[in-house]
């Protein structure tokens, strides 16, 4: 079965700090991808990325960066110089199949809290 | 080009009642995926429909929850007979062709409370 642990429940880090998010997957799928979204106080779920199983390739996004290690089965997600605006919970997720009927397994979140 | 919809955004039922939680796919969309967000709670699947059929339910509680999408309209998430333990975020992605490959937008959720 899928399964999703991103075991930080609740981070806490001062502005301009650099924070990393963790997320370990286990699946038997050969082909998966795998996603981050974000879910700020007002509770919509904001797409940040999608990787597919093939690309190990780490992604950046301006502050954002992203690092897929299949040998451990990890998708760690890293916010630099962190803002007050990055508060919010972050979901990791794994895609069951990549053909109809791609069912989402979601990890429990991760709260983050920046302060100024 | 509108996103996915969802409404009512929230929803307060008193227990026994009825809920029914809409989802309007983006356009050009004609599939569905409802999830739930229980409280401290990553989402977890409830069921994926294609226009007029169901296509998977394996996450839907065996009773008081149905689901339809047909030919014309939004898809509806229906809660018979509500319970405390149904309050919970209720959120829809829909897609073109059901695979994640082709895209997968949420909407905003619609957050039951259940009084």
């Amino acid at each position: 079965a899928q399964k999703v642990t991103q075991a930080q429940t609740e981070i806490s880090v001062v502005e301009k700090e650099d924070v990393t998010l963790d997320c370990v997957y286990e699946t038997r799928d050969t082909t998966y991808y795998l996603f981050w979204y974000k879910q700020p106080p007002s509770g919509e779920l904001v797409f940040l990325i999608r990787r597919n199983s093939f690309d190990e390739q780490n992604e950046i996004s301006g502050r954002y960066s992203w690092n897929f290690q299949k040998s451990t089965s990890s998708f760690n997600f890293t916010i630099t110089a962190s803002q007050v605006v990055d508060s919010a919970v972050y979901f990791c997720a794994l895609s069951e199949g990549t053909g109809a009927n791609s069912k989402l397994t979601f990890g429990k979140g991760i709260t983050l809290s920046v302060r100024p | 080009n509108a996103g996915v919809m969802q409404n009512p955004r929230h929803l307060v039922r008193r227990r026994g009642q009825e809920a029914r939680l809409r989802c309007s796919p983006m356009k050009g969309h004609s599939h569905v995926y409802w999830y739930r967000q229980l409280p401290e709670e990553g989402l977890k699947f409830m069921v994926y429909l294609q226009k007029e059929n169901i296509i998977d339910e394996s996450g839907m509680p065996k009773e008081r929850f149905s689901a339809e999408f047909p030919k014309e309209g939004p898809s509806i998430l229906r809660i018979q007979q509500v319970v405390r333990g149904d309050s919970a975020a209720y959120f829809c992605a829909s897609s073109p062709e059901g695979s994640v490959l082709y895209g997968y937008t949420f909407g905003s959720g619609t957050r039951l409370t259940v009084v």
